[in-house]
């Protein structure tokens, strides 16, 4: 059972180019979300998902887009990467509204 | 303003139990109190939540107090594999709130 796979792994990109952050879950899981870790902080969340078609943004959307074609998968589109956004990024989903999230390995991003 | 307040770390002998500590003065009537701890390098990993009640798994327990602004988290044993950071998050609606963490050290 794969659980919630992110990739990539790392990535370096320059300021201003764009790219996206894969993640998906073969759980069947109806709510996804995406959080950023910066050193010494705890995670904050990014945008969020309760089902195919429904987003929803969260405490630090501003430069992030999201979309939720179907249940398995959660993109992550940052359009014009800034410095800023220098983060380790990790993905998350839960079956119902309380239960527990499983999380991604992350995906470490570097803007230069 | 964060929504959780933790100590920053803390230590504790092998096998000894641990009471880890988080404040949530502004916490609503519906909002769940989660734990969660993370390994370097890894996602972080479900430990137990609760609403009013204090909760037992197989992993700890989760002391809620009665006025539910403060909670424990209890590992009963502690072993070295228990090192890791310990979030205390507050969950509103859709969205989870993670505080800073309580950076475990555990000492054999």
């Amino acid at each position: 059972n794969a659980g919630v796979t992110q990739t990539p792994k790392f990535q370096v990109l320059k300021t201003g180019q764009s790219m996206t952050l894969q993640c998906a879950q073969d759980m069947n899981h109806e709510y996804m979300s995406w959080y950023r870790q910066d050193p010494g902080m705890g995670l904050r969340l990014i945008h969020y998902s309760v089902g195919a078609g429904i987003t929803d943004q969260g405490e630090v959307p501003n430069g992030y887009n999201v979309s939720r074609s179907t249940t398995e998968d959660f993109p992550l589109r940052l359009l014009s990467a800034a410095p800023s956004q220098t983060s380790v990024y990790f993905c998350a989903s839960s079956a119902q509204r309380n239960s527990p999230l499983h999380f991604g390995n992350g995906t470490r991003l570097t803007v230069t | 303003d964060a929504k959780t307040t933790q100590p920053n770390s803390m230590e504790s002998n092998e096998e000894e139990p641990v009471h880890l500590p988080c404040n949530h003065s502004t916490i609503s009537g519906t909002d769940y109190i989660h734990w969660y701890r993370q390994l370097p390098s890894q996602g972080p990993e479900y430990v137990i939540h609760g609403l009013t009640s204090n909760v037992n798994n197989r992993m700890a327990s989760l002391a809620i107090a009665e006025d539910r602004k403060s909670s424990t988290l209890i590992l009963h044993r502690a072993t070295l594999r228990d090192a890791a950071v310990y979030y205390c998050i507050l969950r509103t609606g859709n969205q989870f709130y993670f505080g800073t963490g309580t950076s475990l050290t555990v000492i054999p």
